[in-house]
């Protein structure tokens, strides 16, 4: 299964445009690539999921280049409910098996 | 609004004890999922299973076994209880072939064993 890379923490303001990075380099052919948000105490909660190019939902965007091998979660105009840790994955395809790196700490200021 | 329901929030348990943890989903979903989540280690895959009765080891299934002998639920097992298995435990389902479609996952049961 693919395995991911994105950073380990980030800050941000209220009303701000947040970007999270994440790669994966090993991605398989059939393998989509899903993003979930973590609150403390909670399990995580699915935000979007896309294959190639661009999705948009009411939450996020998600940005994939061609090569598949990155992708990038856009987060618009952040509030302060929005500090969680985000968990980028890679696999689906082939497999029943998603594995959770160790995400990204959003800490949005006000 | 879909949901997946472990039965406990919080639970002690001594060492050497039984434990089930339980998972019901009511989304007809045919995988289900238990993980744990430890400080520094992320969520880690415990078992799955993709029908009912059927059953795959994930990444770490030593000391537990689960049970699914209805879809809606999925029932993880603790056989002996022991202090490296306090953490928290997420259940989660998702529909398909594949978890393509995303999972929906329980609040956790934080298990704490002394």
């Amino acid at each position: 299964l693919a395995k991911t890379t994105q950073p380990i923490s980030m800050d941000s303001y209220e009303g701000q445009e947040v970007n999270i990075t994440c790669s994966h380099n090993n991605i398989a052919t059939n393998d989509y690539i899903t993003w979930y948000q973590q609150f403390p105490s909670q399990g995580p909660r699915f935000i979007i999921q896309g294959y190639k190019t661009k999705v948009t939902n009411e939450v996020a965007s998600l940005f994939i280049p061609a090569d598949r091998k990155s992708s990038t979660l856009s987060l618009p105009r952040v509030s302060l409910s929005d500090t969680a840790v985000y968990y980028c994955l890679v696999g689906g395809g082939s497999s029943y098996k998603l594995i959770f790196g160790s995400g990204t700490r959003l800490l949005v200021r006000p | 609004d879909v949901k997946v329901t472990q039965s406990s929030r919080y639970l002690v348990k001594r060492t050497g004890e039984k434990v089930f943890l339980e998972c019901v989903q009511d989304m007809d979903h045919e995988n289900m999922f238990w993980y744990r989540q430890d400080p520094g280690l992320g969520l880690r895959l415990i078992y799955f299973s993709y029908d009912v009765k059927m059953k795959e080891k994930g990444d770490i299934p030593e000391g537990y076994s689960v049970s699914r002998e209805k879809k809606e639920r999925f029932s993880l097992i603790l056989e002996s209880a022991s202090t490296n298995q306090t953490s928290m435990y997420l259940c989660a389902s998702s529909s398909g072939d594949s978890p393509s479609y995303g999972y929906t996952f329980g609040s956790g049961t934080r298990l704490t064993v002394v």
